[in-house]
């Protein structure tokens, strides 16, 4: 049980383009979902909280109106990066727990190249 | 505020060996610990927990950990290294007060045949 889905696996896209990345919870219902970022070798960075019916809490540094997170369901959470920059390449992924403070449970993560 | 460190940023075993990945806490109330396992390109798979209950944990895999306060270390261990093993591998600290997950920085396990 508590299975994380992400869509998709990887993308490769044009600069300026956006790309929408989804993280879905298939057999919980999931109040809160995590967004990480986590370049070669090194450890995952949180980016936000997403929070099902209101806003998402947005990590120092992150911009958010760059990566814009819906959480429009208790199963959904969708990551936006909008107007892609190569820079903007990493490795993302997304994480639900079933319960308060049971443990995270992850996507398989989304490969983004911008080129 | 928590947070864990890992000592060693890569650590290579022999097959068969005795596998050892450090991991010390920090928390100003009783903490939840958890090892994860990453394998390229992939998502974290949950090794084991530790959540207040026994302190020497089993995991999946072979793996198991032990929670030792008096040393604010909660140590990952496998008796015998396989070659499947390698992977990274990352500790991670929360508590039974709030939803926020702290990652250690990781630790890259190789095994050598």
């Amino acid at each position: 049980g508590a299975v994380v889905s992400q869509h998709p696996s990887w993308v490769i896209c044009k600069s300026g383009t956006s790309v929408k990345i989804e993280c879905r919870s298939l057999d919980f219902q999931a109040t809160t979902m995590f967004w990480y970022r986590q370049f070669p070798k090194q450890s995952l960075m949180l980016m936000a909280t997403s929070n099902e019916g209101s806003k998402a809490t947005y990590e120092q540094g992150v911009e958010k109106d760059k990566f814009l997170i819906n959480h429009a369901s208790l199963t959904l959470s969708t990551l936006t990066v909008t107007s892609a920059h190569p820079e903007d390449s990493s490795f993302y992924i997304c994480s639900a727990n079933p319960l308060y403070n049971s443990p995270l449970h992850f996507g398989n993560g989304t490969r983004l190249t911008v080129t | 505020a928590q947070s864990v460190t890992q000592l060693g940023s890569h650590v290579s075993v022999s097959e068969g060996a005795l596998v050892l990945l450090r991991c010390n806490y920090s928390s100003s109330v009783p903490p939840y610990l958890f090892w994860y396992v990453q394998y390229p390109n992939q998502g974290l798979q949950l090794l084991l927990k530790y959540t207040s209950a026994a302190t020497l944990v089993k995991g999946i895999n072979g793996f198991e950990a032990e929670f030792k306060k008096s040393e604010t270390s909660f140590h990952l261990t496998k008796p015998s290294a396989h070659m499947s093993d390698a992977a990274e591998y990352f500790c991670a600290v929360t508590t039974n007060t709030g939803n926020q997950f702290y990652f250690g920085t990781g630790t890259s396990l190789t095994v050598i045949p």
